[in-house]
């Protein structure tokens, strides 16, 4: 398997424009995380999802940010309109069922100027 | 949610032991102990779990203290790709939604 695969790795957009990073989970899993990791605020844990169902989003930052699965395998993170205080690198995680090991993707670097 | 204490940063000379330490000491009955590991531009790599007992893997061992309130990470023998982050986390009762602190970061020197 090519482990949690995520797009683009690197993304750079001007304020107000929509943004979509995009994760594809390990096959078979079905556990979903996003993270953000900034140099302040380090990782956070954006939102959590099980068996395709958002179980967690209190660390969504705001109205701005949604995330949903589509299906089993992908999960999408949109952020609409963007801000320069986005700018961070962006992770996803799968888990699989009873497994205690999250696998993270590479992550996005996303920079709104 | 159980709060961690871990030392900002440590440095280690190559090929030698080193032991990270973890205080969790609100951490409860059911919460299992992770140590994830961050090395430099990449995403979180999962390192070892345990509840109770001491556990061995192919990359380290953990150590839990009898009362649970601390454990510590133990490398065997670092190299110098074993300098990164090191994440202690207490899994939220079985949530296993995982929340990093600021962990230790760990320089291996050559």
């Amino acid at each position: 398997d090519a482990g949690v695969i995520q797009s683009p790795r690197h993304e750079v957009t001007e304020m107000g424009q929509e943004v979509t990073l995009r994760c594809k989970l390990i096959s078979g899993h079905n556990s979903l995380f996003w993270y953000r990791q900034t140099m302040m605020r380090g990782l956070e844990l954006l939102i959590y999802f099980n068996n395709n169902v958002p179980i967690d989003d209190s660390g969504m930052p705001e109205d701005r940010f949604s995330a949903k699965m589509p299906n089993a395998s992908f999960s999408t993170l949109k952020i609409q309109p963007s801000e320069p205080r986005d700018s961070a690198v962006y992770f996803c995680a799968s888990r699989g069922e009873g497994g205690a090991e999250a696998f993270f993707g590479q992550g996005t670097r996303l920079t709104v100027v | 949610d159980a709060k961690t204490t871990q030392p900002n940063s440590m440095e280690s000379n190559e090929e030698e032991p080193v032991h990270l330490p973890c205080n969790h000491s609100t951490i409860s009955g059911t919460d299992y102990i992770h140590w994830y590991r961050q090395l430099p531009s990449q995403g979180p790599e999962y390192v070892i779990h345990g509840l109770t007992s001491n556990v061995n893997n192919r990359m380290a061992s953990l150590a839990i203290a009898e009362d649970r309130k601390s454990s510590t990470l133990i490398l065997h023998r670092a190299t110098l790709r074993d300098a990164a982050v090191y994440y202690c986390i207490p899994n939220l009762g079985g949530t296993y939604k995982y929340i990093f602190g600021t962990g230790t970061r760990l320089k291996v020197l050559a």
